[in-house]
C-alpha cells in the first residue's frame, strides 16, 4: 500500500529559529512530490519536485528530493509567527495522476 | 480566476441522517477531487473524477458514500446514512491535467466541516 510518513508531527519553535521538515514515501509509480501549507482553510500549493537534488527556494522557503532515498525536506530559515500551520507533503501517482497525502506536521513559531 | 466553490461551509448532523456536498471546480479543469480530512490527518483521496468519468474510487466507502460529476462541470458527493466516524472536513479540488506530461497542480476549495452527533 502506497504510504507517505512525515516527521515530525509536531514542533515548536521560536521566531528566527530555522526548521526542516521531513517527507518519505513508499508510492508506486511516482510522479512528483508536492509541500502544501494548511492554515485553517484549504490546502496551498508551496513547492512541486519531480527530479533529484534540483532545490526549489521561494524566500524563506526551500525544499529538495531525493529520489534513491525516497524523501524529501522543507526548510524554512527565519521563522516568523505567519510561517504557523500544518505542512502537508503529497506525493503524484502516474497511474491516474492522484495524489496520496502525508499525515502533516504541524509547525507552531512563537515570538 | 475564480477559485473552487463548495457549498454548505458547515454541516452538522445526527447519525443516520443524510447529507450532500457540492463543488464547483475552476473552470475548465477537467478533473476534480474528493477528499475527506479527519482531525489530525492528512486529505484521504475518496474520489477522481476526468470529466464525467471516474478515475479512482478505490478508497471511497461505497456502501454510504456517492459521487457524481454528470456533465462534466460541477459534482455532488453524498453520504447516507451518516456515522460519526464521517466527522470532517470535505475538500474538493481540481486540476487541469489530462493525461499529459505537465505539472498537475490542485487548486483546494475551502472545504466543509461535518460533524456528525
Amino acid at each position: 500500500e502506497d504510504k507517505v510518513v512525515q516527521s515530525p508531527l509536531s514542533l515548536v519553535v521560536h521566531e528566527g529559529d530555522t526548521v526542516t521538515l521531513n517527507c518519505s514515501y513508499e508510492v508506486t509509480n511516482f510522479r512528483s512530490l508536492l509541500w502544501y501549507k494548511q492554515e485553517k482553510k484549504a490546502p496551498t500549493f508551496l513547492f512541486m519536485l519531480t527530479s533529484s537534488g534540483i532545490e526549489k527556494k521561494s524566500g524563506r522557503l526551500s525544499s529538495i528530493l531525493d529520489k534513491k532515498e525516497l524523501f524529501s525536506i522543507l526548510n524554512i530559515t527565519a521563522t516568523q509567527t505567519g510561517d504557523s500551520a500544518v505542512y502537508l507533503c503529497a506525493v503524484e501517482r502516474n497511474y491516474g495522476q492522484n495524489f496520496v497525502f502525508g499525515p502533516g506536521t504541524r509547525l507552531s513559531v512563537l515570538p | 480566476e475564480a477559485g473552487v466553490a463548495q457549498s454548505p461551509r458547515y454541516k452538522i448532523i445526527e447519525k443516520r441522517q443524510s447529507v450532500a456536498f457540492w463543488c464547483n471546480p475552476i473552470s475548465g479543469h477537467a478533473t476534480l477531487y474528493w477528499y475527506q480530512q479527519i482531525l489530525g490527518q492528512g486529505p484521504k483521496l475518496l474520489i477522481q473524477f476526468q470529466n464525467n468519468g471516474v478515475v479512482d474510487d478505490s478508497q471511497l466507502p461505497k456502501d454510504r458514500f456517492s459521487a457524481e460529476r454528470l456533465k462534466g462541470v460541477d459534482s455532488t458527493l453524498k453520504i447516507q446514512p451518516a456515522k460519526l466516524e464521517d466527522s470532517a472536513v470535505y475538500l474538493c479540488a481540481s486540476s487541469s491535467i489530462s493525461g499529459s506530461l505537465s505539472y498537475n497542480e490542485q487548486f483546494f476549495g475551502p472545504g466543509t466541516r461535518l460533524t456528525v452527533l
